[in-house]
């Protein structure tokens, strides 16, 4: 079983429509929670950052811990065609040296 | 622009030859990693630095090689015994501490002729 499991998708939605992503984890050790984005044949960057359970949002984007389910989510309202990319979820287990575990990614389209 | 530069974009490898894939950073990060990506899988992790001199295995080192004489470098060599070396890699920096964020390069397409 992988550590961390990630649906690839692909997903496909229409223009403004809210998006949610989701990654279930097994080791209860992990305490960091990364979003990345990744364009097609580009290098991922971070979209969010989260430590322990609870919400963040930064704009259109709230990443959600549930760490009691072993579950995370990034939520995207108003989708845009500029957002259809490959959604990475990461984690660690904080302490010592910065080892992410990282999902398959998800893949998301939007379209006009 | 501070930011992680890997070259070629593209690189192509005859069997039984060593390709070395290039990883440069002006963001004065003490942390440096190689990751593969293959399509469907997660980013898995080969070596990484935390420091000028020193290098560790990640998760699926065998095959591959790296040095560390500079802070600002990491090459990555992908030896004639990675026997399945076609994948996207990507290198990544970070300032060293725990649970910082990694910051990434555009990728080298590595195939095999």
């Amino acid at each position: 079983q992988k550590e961390v499991e990630q649906d690839p998708g692909p997903l496909s939605v229409p223009e403004g429509a809210i998006v949610s992503l989701n990654c279930t984890y097994s080791n209860s050790a992990f305490q960091y929670f990364m979003w990345y984005r990744q364009y097609s044949r580009k290098g991922p960057e971070l979209l969010m950052y989260t430590y322990s359970s609870g919400n963040k949002e930064d704009g259109r984007f709230t990443a959600q811990v549930d760490k009691s389910s072993k579950y995370i989510s990034l939520f995207i309202r108003d989708s845009q065609p500029s957002d259809s990319a490959t959604y990475l979820c990461a984690m660690n287990k904080g302490g010592g040296y910065n080892k992410l575990i990282f999902g398959a990614g998800t893949r998301l389209a939007v379209h006009p | 622009d501070g930011g992680i530069t890997q070259s070629p974009k593209y690189l192509f490898r005859k069997e039984g030859q060593n390709v070395t894939l290039s990883c440069e950073q002006n963001l004065n990060h003490d942390a440096m990693y190689w990751y593969r990506q293959d399509p469907g899988q997660g980013l898995r992790l080969i070596y990484y630095s935390q420091i000028v001199n020193d290098f560790q295995k990640g998760d699926i080192a065998e095959g591959y090689s790296v040095s560390r004489e500079k802070k600002e470098s990491f090459p990555l060599t992908v030896t004639s015994a990675q026997k399945n070396p076609t994948a996207f890699y990507l290198c990544a920096s970070s300032r060293g501490l725990p649970n910082e964020k990694l910051f990434f390069g555009s990728g080298t397409q590595l195939s095999v002729l």
